[in-house]
C-alpha cells in the first residue's frame, strides 16, 4: 500500500517569503502530524490534526500553521521565512489518531533550505 | 519540563559485536515509549511501541525494553543494514488532548563489516 507522501521533497526559498508544504497521509489515516527536523534541535512537534481539527499544537511561532481537508490530505504553511526554519519537515500519520495502537508513519520528508 | 534523553550519540561496532542503546525519560502522563530507525535522507521508520515497565518486544536482532525511568535498544550480532540513527520518543497525554511525540536526539550506530 501506498505510504505518507510529502511534496515537494526539495524546497528553496528566500527570506521573508511564504511556502506551503503538503502531505497526503496513508489511505484510512485520519490523523496528520508534523515535525521539524534540525541537526541542533532534533525532531520536534508542530502539530498535529484529525478529522480536520488541530487537537494540538508544539511551541512554536504563529508563522507556522497548518490544515487538514476532509480527505485527511495536510498543509502546513510558514510565512515569513527565516534562516533558522531551514530544516526537514516531516509528516507522520496514524489510523486511531493516537499512534498508540499501530504507530505513526512517517513520510520521506521536505527538505527546506532559506537563503 | 518533559524531556527524553538518549546515549550515546554515537557508537561504532563491529558486526556480530552486540550492545544496547539507553533512552530515558523524565515526563509526565507517559503512554507509550516508541521506538524508530532513521536512514540518511529518509523519514523515520517506526520498530515498537513499548505501554509500561517490564514490557518487552523482539524485531529480528532487536529487543526493546521499558522500565520506569529507561528504555533500552538491545542489538545482538549486528550487520552492517543495521548502520542507521536509532530515535526514541515518549508519547503523552494531558487533560487536552495528545500532545504529540517528545523525540531524543537519537544514537547514530555505525555497525563496521
Amino acid at each position: 500500500k501506498a505510504g505518507v507522501t510529502q511534496t515537494p521533497r526539495y524546497l528553496i526559498k528566500t527570506r521573508g517569503q511564504q511556502v506551503t508544504l503538503s502531505c497526503s497521509p496513508i489511505s484510512g489515516h485520519r490523523s496528520v502530524s508534523w515535525y521539524q527536523q534540525t541537526p541542533g534541535q532534533g525532531l520536534q512537534f508542530l502539530f498535529e490534526y484529525f478529522s480536520e481539527t488541530q487537537r494540538n499544537k508544539g511551541n512554536f511561532p504563529g508563522r507556522f500553521s497548518g490544515r487538514q481537508f476532509s480527505n485527511s490530505r495536510s498543509e502546513m504553511n510558514v510565512s515569513t521565512l527565516e534562516l533558522g526554519d531551514s530544516a526537514l519537515y516531516l509528516c507522520a500519520s496514524s489510523r486511531t489518531g493516537t499512534g498508540l495502537v499501530d504507530g505513526y508513519t512517517f513520510g520521506s520528508g521536505t527538505r527546506l533550505t532559506v537563503v | 519540563e518533559d524531556q527524553v534523553t538518549q546515549s550515546p550519540e554515537a557508537l561504532r561496532l563491529q558486526e556480530g559485536e552486540s550492545s544496547s542503546l539507553n533512552c530515558s525519560y523524565t515526563v509526565s502522563g507517559l503512554r507509550g515509549l516508541f521506538w524508530y530507525r532513521q536512514d540518511p535522507g529518509k523519514g523515520p521508520e517506526f520498530l515498537f511501541t513499548l505501554y509500561s515497565a517490564g514490557e518487552e518486544k523482539e524485531k529480528e536482532r532487536l529487543k526493546a525494553t521499558l522500565t520506569k525511568k529507561e528504555s533500552f535498544l538491545h542489538i545482538t550480532a549486528p550487520k552492517p543494514e543495521d548502520s542507521a540513527t536509532y530515535l526514541c520518543a515518549a508519547y503523552m497525554y494531558s487533560g487536552g488532548g495528545a500532545d504529540g511525540l517528545t523525540f531524543g536526539k537519537g544514537t547514530h550506530l555505525i555497525i563496521q563489516p
